[in-house]
C-alpha cells in the first residue's frame, strides 16, 4: 500500500496570512501519462469532503484561486494565499495511483 | 446534476452484515472513465477507502485490504446503483459510510450524503 504522510497535525492561521501543509507518498505517485495521481481535500465542519485540488496542481470547480497545489514525485504541497474564516476544517490528501486508494491523516486548519 | 443517494439500516448487529446501497441519478454506473466507490470515516481510523467497482469492457472491484476478505461491492445496471455488502461486523466497522464517485483525471467529484452506522447488539 502506498502510505500518505501530512504535517502538521495542526495549523492555527490568522485571516489574511498564507499557509502552507506538506503531504508525502511512500512511492512516487507519477504515472506513465504524466499526471502525479494526488488529490486534495477540504471537509469543512459537519459536512462530508470536497475537492480542492486534483492531478497535484489543478484547481477543481468553483474553488477560490487562492488554493493552489504543487509538488512532485513524492512530495506535494497544499499553498493556501491568504486565509479566510470559511477555510477551517480538515484538509486530506489521497492519492489515487493505486489500489488499494489510500489518505492522508489530515490536517486540521483552525483560525488563531 | 449528478446526486447519490444512500440508503441502508443506520445499525447492525455484530457478526452479521452491513448493507448499504447508493442509487445514481445524473449519470450511468457503467460509465466510461468512472469509478464507484465506498469510503467511510470514524475517529479511530479516519478516512477510509473500502473499495470500488467500474467497467472497462467488463465489470472490475478492488478493495481495501482491511477489508478484501469481507467485502463486496457489485454494480446493479437495471436499477442505476452500486452496494456495499461487509459481512462478520464488529463494533470497529462503526463509521459514516460515504458512496463517492470518482473521476478519472477529476478526482472525487460526487459525495453521497453519508450514512452512519453503528455496530451495536
Amino acid at each position: 500500500d502506498i502510505l500518505m504522510t501530512q504535517s502538521p497535525l495542526s495549523l492555527p492561521v490568522t485571516p489574511g496570512e498564507p499557509a502552507s501543509i506538506s503531504c508525502r507518498s511512500s512511492q512516487s505517485l507519477l504515472y506513465s501519462d504524466g499526471n502525479h495521481y494526488l488529490d486534495w481535500y477540504l471537509q469543512k465542519p459537519g459536512q462530508s469532503p470536497q475537492l480542492l485540488i486534483y492531478l497535484g496542481s489543478n484547481r477543481a470547480s468553483g474553488v477560490p484561486d487562492r488554493f493552489s497545489g504543487s509538488g512532485s514525485g513524492t512530495d506535494f504541497t497544499l499553498k493556501i494565499s491568504r486565509v479566510e474564516a470559511e477555510d477551517v476544517g480538515i484538509y486530506y490528501c489521497m492519492q489515487t495511483l493505486a489500489a488499494p486508494l489510500t489518505f492522508g491523516g489530515g490536517t486540521k486548519v483552525e483560525i488563531k | 446534476q449528478v446526486r447519490l443517494q444512500q440508503s441502508g439500516p443506520g445499525l447492525v448487529k455484530p457478526s452479521q452484515t452491513l448493507s448499504l446501497t447508493c442509487d445514481i441519478s445524473g449519470d450511468t454506473v457503467s460509465s466510461n472513465r468512472r469509478t464507484w466507490n465506498w469510503i467511510r470515516q470514524s475517529p479511530s481510523r479516519g478516512l477510509e477507502w473500502l473499495g470500488r467497482t467500474y467497467y472497462e469492457s467488463k465489470w472490475y472491484s478492488d478493495y481495501g485490504v482491511s477489508v478484501k476478505s469481507r467485502i463486496t461491492i457489485s454494480p446493479d445496471t437495471s436499477k442505476n446503483q452500486f452496494s456495499l455488502q461487509l459481512k462478520s461486523v464488529t463494533p470497529e466497522d462503526t463509521a459514516v459510510y460515504y458512496c463517492v464517485r470518482y473521476t478519472l483525471y477529476n478526482g472525487i467529484d460526487v459525495w453521497g450524503q453519508g450514512t452512519t452506522v453503528t455496530v451495536s447488539s
